[in-house]
């Protein structure tokens, strides 16, 4: 059983920290790592995707992998009320199925 | 910005009633993909489609289940005899041209199963 997880949350930072969310994967053979965002009710909106190991940095977005410590991590620096949501991390082995994590709750406090 | 739409938005059936759900994917996109996600709990994989066949389905993508792609645009999802238990949103995907490139999700169809 391939798992994907994450500390469900609350997350709750102020407006203008880094926000940092972790996930561990269980499969080691894992090739590319994705971040979404989910806003209540709606669907996962892609954030970033990293597939070696290091930092990734898009925006106020950086991902790290570390594929020997099995984690993927996802900072949110100058974090902002809209970025309040959930925040999923999904996993790919090399095959078709992506293994979605239950998403960790960030809430930016104004 | 290209999108995925999916088609309806909500759909209420009585149980045991047979239900479709339609998906255009990202135009220029190869692979498709099925979804699920239960209220509150995590989005689940239910099949993935490439060159008009399954190419990988989990282990909830049972005989009550099938996809198609009838035409050139639309990707849909047919569930036979509902059930309860099938209630929960649905999300249709799309990626570019490999398996583990990013996946591109639509809004959703929420099926609520009397």
């Amino acid at each position: 059983q391939k798992e994907v997880e994450q500390n469900s949350g609350p997350l709750s930072v102020p407006e203008g920290a880094i926000a940092s969310l972790n996930c561990t994967y269980s499969d080691r053979g894992s090739q590319s790592f994705f971040w979404y965002r989910q806003y209540s009710g709606k669907s996962p909106e892609l954030i970033m995707f990293i597939y070696s190991n290091g930092d990734k940095e898009d925006g106020r977005f950086t991902a790290q992998l570390n594929k020997a410590s099995q984690y993927v991590s996802l900072l949110i620096r100058d974090s902002q009320p809209s970025d309040s949501a959930t925040y999923l991390c999904a996993v790919n082995e090399g095959g078709n199925q992506f293994y979605f994590g239950t998403g960790t709750s960030l809430t930016v406090i104004p | 910005e290209p999108e995925v739409t999916q088609t309806p938005s909500h759909q209420v059936t009585q149980m045991g009633q047979e239900v479709i759900l339609r998906c255009v994917p990202i135009s220029n996109h190869l692979y498709f993909y099925w979804y699920r996600q239960i209220l509150g709990q995590k989005v689940e994989f239910l099949v993935s489609f490439y060159n008009n066949e399954i190419s990988e389905k989990s282990e909830i993508f049972d005989d009550q289940f099938s996809v198609e792609r009838p035409d050139g645009s639309n990707f849909t999802l047919k569930i036979r005899s509902t059930k309860l238990e099938d209630s929960a949103m649905y999300f249709c995907a799309s990626s570019k041209d490999r398996t583990n490139q990013p996946q591109h999700f639509g809004d959703g169809t929420r099926l609520s199963i009397l």
